[in-house]
């Protein structure tokens, strides 16, 4: 499985946006890359996800390097709902769809 | 939001006792999920399953085991429980078979083991 690395922490101010990065340097070439979050006392929630185009959803943005070794995950306007910790999760293509956790950025928006 | 509910939500119980996690989807979705979440740690999967009767091991199913029945029931069982076991259990699910797939998860278990 591939390895991440993501910041342990982050803040920003409420209403500008947030870039976070996840560096994963031993992805392969058909995994995507999965973003999730987890609110305080919730279950984690699905963001987005990328193979190698930059795609766009209603919650956030996902940039992705053109060798795809990193990726950024961009809120664009952050709230305090936006407050979660956030894990970038690479996903193999194939079979049955296990995501690997690791510890995530904690993300504090600062109101 | 995805139908997936889990009960109990809540459970405190004595060390050797067996103890059962229900997950129970209303999607029709293939997969489902088991996972632990430890303070200061993201989640590890117990079990999982890719259909009913079709279930695989985790990285962290010592002690631990499931059934899955019907396709929308998938039931975590600790036949002997220990105080290692206390932990918040998350069930998830998820239908589409590419790796564009997304998974829905349950509100969690709070498990004590005392």
């Amino acid at each position: 499985d591939a390895k991440t690395t993501q910041p342990n922490s982050m803040e920003s101010n409420e209403e500008e946006p947030v870039h976070l990065p996840c560096n994963h340097s031993t992805i392969s070439g058909t995994d995507y890359i999965h973003w999730y979050r987890q609110l305080p006392s919730q279950g984690p929630e699905y963001v987005i996800h990328g193979l190698t185009s930059n795609v766009n959803n209603r919650m956030a943005s996902l940039a992705i390097a053109e060798d795809r070794k990193s990726s950024t995950l961009i809120l664009h306007r952050a709230t305090l709902r936006d407050a979660a910790v956030y894990y970038c999760i690479p996903l193999v293509n194939f079979g049955n769809e296990k995501l690997t956790f690791g510890t995530g950025t904690r993300l504090t928006i600062i109101p | 939001d995805a139908g997936i509910t889990q009960s109990p939500r809540h459970k405190v119980t004595e060390t050797g006792t067996p103890v059962t996690l229900r997950c129970h989807q209303t999607e029709n979705h293939r997969y489902m999920y088991w996972y632990r979440q430890d303070p200061g740690h993201g989640l590890r999967l117990i079990h999982y399953s890719y259909g009913v009767k079709d279930t695989d091991k985790g990285e962290v199913s010592d002690g631990y085991s499931v059934s899955r029945s019907k396709t929308e029931d998938f039931l975590l069982t600790l036949e002997s429980a220990t105080s290692s076991q206390t932990s918040v259990y998350f069930c998830a699910i998820s239908g589409r078979t590419s790796g564009g797939n997304e998974q829905f998860f349950g509100p969690g278990t709070r498990l004590t083991v005392l």
